[in-house]
Formats: C-alpha cells, structure tokens, sequence
C-alpha cells in the first residue's frame, strides 16, 4: 500500500534550521508530486511548497520563498524540506503529503498524507 | 491568491443528526475542490474530491456538492467517529497555489 513516513520531531533554536524528511513506498515515487504542508498549534493547514520527483523542480508559496528548500533522492525514494531561519512562528506539524494523481502539479487533491513531524522552534 | 472561506466555524450536533458544512472559494475553482478530515493527534484523510467524488473507503452517508464558488459537505447521519475538523482545499491553480479552508468542528451536541 502507499506509505509516506516521516522523520521525528525535532527541537531547534531560533535561527537554526530543520530538515524533514518523508520516505514513500508502495509506488512508483518519480511518477507522482510531493507536497509539503504544515499546521501550527490548534491552528489550520497551509501549504508550503511542490516537489517533482522526477526532475527535481520545485514551487513554492509565496511566503515561505528564500527560506525553504525542498529536494528529493530517488535512490531513497525519500523528499526532504529544509526551513532555514526558523523563529517561534515556525513551531508546527510539518506533513508531506503526495498529489493523488500521477504527474499532475497544479490539479489534483492530496492522497495519502504522511503522519506528520514536529518541529518545535524555541530558545 | 484564492481565498477559502469555511461556515460555521463550529457545529453542534447530536448523533444521528445531520450535518451541513459550507466552503466558499474567493474565484471560481470550477470542480477542483477537496475535503478532508482531521481528527486531534492525526494527519488530514481524504474524503472528497472533484467536489463530489468520495474517495476510496469514505461511507455513504459523507457527500459533497457544488462547483465554481459555493461547496457543501453533508453528512447524513453523524456517527461517534465523525466528530473532528473538516477543511476544504482548492486545487485550481497553476503556478501551484494550493489554499485550505479555515475549517470546520464538528462536535458533539
């Protein structure tokens, strides 16, 4: 079956920086999107960026442009997203999450998602 | 940027009950609309897509509706395990831009 499994939750100082990573399985990991979405505490869903896995291009959301960075390793069919500059605003569950469609960016649904990490960002 | 707006913020109903939940997209998203549920300690599930499609394993008492701007999420009759958030999502956008929904608690009258 499709599974995406994440690394654990991690506690950083302001400044720092997080690398998460996500490791998929049961398909074919180049043929589908990866999205990265994050919740803060008791607060709602905002994505943050798009991954190909295939050639390795990415987009990312406005706000987050200049601090994060997505990658991939094909070899690990595993995603990665990197946040730099972290401050206390960034403490929150950080979810992959993989387009439902194959090779579709910009139209399709998220499905499965992975079980999330905790970044915790605190001095 | 697409704005989602969810109402209510917060739903009370009793079990057994139904339960209407509404989604409106700042610009038409034609059928490119998603739901997802959320319960405390867990990642969002899928429930619905193209606006009205359950996806694989979601019971027939959850159902969506809608296109362009104005969206519903019903669910028939309310069972113990459906109290949780619900967000909506567009997916109509390229560059991608993905927005969510506020979302929506459904809790126990």
């Amino acid at each position: 079956q499709v599974q995406l499994v994440q690394s654990g939750a991690e506690v950083k100082k302001p400044g720092a920086s997080v690398k998460v990573s996500c490791k998929a399985s049961g398909y074919t990991f180049t043929s589908y999107y990866m999205h990265w979405v994050r919740q803060a505490p008791g607060q709602g869903l905002e994505w943050m960026g798009i991954i190909n896995p295939s050639g390795g291009s990415t987009s990312y959301a406005q706000k987050f442009q200049g601090r994060v960075t997505m990658t991939r390793d094909t070899s690990t069919s595993t995603v990665y997203m990197e946040l730099s500059s972290l401050r206390s605003e960034d403490t929150a569950v950080y979810y992959c999450a993989r387009a439902a469609l194959i090779a579709a960016a910009g139209t399709s649904w998220f499905d499965p998602w992975g079980q999330g990490t905790l970044v915790t960002v605190s001095s | 940027e697409i704005v989602m707006t969810q109402s209510p913020a917060t739903l009370s109903v009793s079990p057994g009950e139904r339960a209407t939940l509404s989604c409106r997209a700042s610009q038409s998203v034609s059928s490119n609309l998603a739901w997802y549920q959320q319960k405390p300690g867990q990642a969002p599930r899928l429930l619905i897509y193209g606006a009205s499609t359950r996806a694989t394993g979601i019971p027939a008492r959850f159902s969506g509706s809608g296109s362009g701007t104005e969206f519903t999420l019903t669910i028939s009759s309310l069972q113990s395990e459906d109290f949780a958030v619900y967000y909506c999502q567009q997916y109509n956008n390229w560059p991608p831009l993905f927005t969510f929904g506020p979302g929506t608690k459904v809790d126990i009258k």
